[in-house]
């Protein structure tokens, strides 16, 4: 079975811009999960989409959205860059939302200049 | 909420030899999943072990097991007879059950060293 892919793997953007990022999902798999991990902050959660729906959401201003699509395929945008806003940032998925366990992709890494 | 903490930013081992990661966490839940993520220099975070709250028995994966201690809020890592392509940081995670409006909250992870 595939894993979770994750494109583009690389992105350089300048401030002000905005960013799409997208997130393929485990066959089967339901919930989609994106994360930040920055050398400060380390991994920090963004949002939670189960069909169609974001479902949870952490702690990031509004400049980040996400959705999900009806074959799970998720994407998650950041608009306005800000420099602070270079870091990896990583999908995963799982069947459900119960808690249960998270598989991860490579990650996207945006550098913001 | 609820808070992860890995009190060892770096660990170094010498090659086959034991050695364990501590995480400790806070929360008011009493059921909950904890997790050992592994993600290896520029490579994808991988699953190493998983543990649910409500199971006494302490989760084995291999080489890899967990001491899980609820009570103090303690779930460590021990890796046994350690090799090369253990290198990597690994962090613990903690989810509730039925998901949770943080999804999972991470440490800071641990930089662990094996040395040949």
């Amino acid at each position: 079975k595939a894993g979770v892919t994750q494109t583009p793997r690389y992105l350089i953007k300048t401030r002000g811009q905005q960013v799409t990022l997208s997130c393929s999902p485990i066959s089967g798999h339901r919930s989609v999960s994106w994360y930040q991990q920055t050398p400060g902050q380390g991994l920090q959660f963004l949002f939670e989409y189960f069909s169609e729906t974001q479902r949870n959401k952490g702690n990031f201003p509004g400049r980040f959205s996400g959705r999900q699509f009806s074959n799970s395929r998720s994407e998650m945008n950041v608009s306005t860059l800000e420099l602070g806003d270079s870091a990896l940032y990583l999908c995963a998925s799982s069947r459900s939302m119960a808690g249960e366990t998270q598989y991860f992709g490579p990650g996207t890494r945006l550098l913001v200049l | 909420a609820q808070t992860v903490t890995q009190s060892q930013p770096e660990m170094s081992v010498q090659e086959a030899e034991t050695v364990t990661l501590s995480c400790t966490y806070d929360t008011s839940e009493s059921d909950y999943y904890l997790f050992w993520y592994k993600q290896p220099p520029s490579r994808q975070m991988i699953l190493v072990i998983r543990q649910e709250a409500y199971k006494q028995q302490n989760a084995t994966e291999n080489r890899f097991s967990v001491n899980f201690q609820k009570a103090a809020k303690s779930f460590s890592l021990k890796i046994s007879d350690s090799q090369l392509g253990d290198a990597a940081m690994y962090f613990c995670a903690y989810r509730r059950v039925g998901g949770g409006a943080d999804g999972l909250t991470f440490g800071k992870g641990t930089h662990l060293i094996i040395q040949p």
